[in-house]
């Protein structure tokens, strides 16, 4: 069965620390790639997505992302983060062909000031 | 501005009774997509359309339902509500094609169930 897999549930880090949060999938065809954002009380937003060429994505807010073909992954990074990276971010796979997405569990970040 | 609304933000209903959760969507986008965000489960995809009389179930769909009569609507029904359906449901767009499949959500829709 398709899914993606978000390991880290909870995270909290300093102000300025590195972050870096997983994402798995399990599927064997071609991928659409996608991170989103959901600051608490409000809706998802997209940080960035991967469609194709360059597997280094950069989105909004300093985030950026790599797609590794052989290891089903796809990253989120960002070199220093900020009290108001405080957000739930979630990691969505939508198959090639298809409009539908999968997401995963969601990964709770806690900044601290 | 185009946007994707949902209504109402908020709803509390008793056991066994129908609900509609509405959205309405003016990106004029043909897909229209219903999820549940649960706890531990992140966002499961519920229904989802992509036009005008296209239905189809999604990973959760026993107990919901949902009909297209038009490009901008796609109302969420809870035949019987359960208590199992206490959730936040989000409603979501994106346009058919092959330049993007970024889907765009709406504000939410907290319900409880009693």
């Amino acid at each position: 069965a398709q899914s993606v897999s978000q390991h880290n549930h909870h995270v909290i880090l300093s102000e300025a620390a590195s972050l870096e949060l997983g994402c798995n999938y399990s599927y064997g065809g071609t991928v659409n790639l996608f991170w989103y954002v959901q600051y608490p009380g409000q809706h998802l937003q997209l940080l960035l997505k991967y469609f194709s060429g360059d597997p280094l994505v950069k989105g909004i807010k300093g985030f950026e992302a790599e797609f590794i073909k052989s290891k089903f992954s796809f990253n989120l990074r960002k070199p220093s983060v900020q009290w108001s990276d405080t957000a739930e971010y979630f990691c969505a796979v939508n198959p090639k062909g298809t409009y539908k997405y999968i997401f995963g569990t969601g990964t709770r970040l806690k900044v601290l000031a | 501005d185009a946007e994707i609304t949902q209504s109402p933000r908020h709803k509390i209903t008793e056991t066994g009774r129908q609900v509609t959760l509405a959205c309405h969507q003016t990106w004029n986008h043909n897909n229209m997509f219903w999820y549940r965000q649960d706890l531990g489960h992140g966002l499961r995809l519920i229904h989802y359309s992509y036009g005008v009389q296209d239905t189809n179930k999604g990973e959760v769909s026993d107990g919901y339902s949902v009909s297209r009569s038009n490009t901008e609507d796609l109302p969420l029904t809870l035949e019987s509500a359960a208590s199992s359906q206490t959730s936040v449901y989000f409603c979501a767009s994106s346009k058919s094609g092959t330049e993007s499949y970024e889907q765009y959500f709406g504000p939410g829709t907290r319900l409880t169930v009693t």
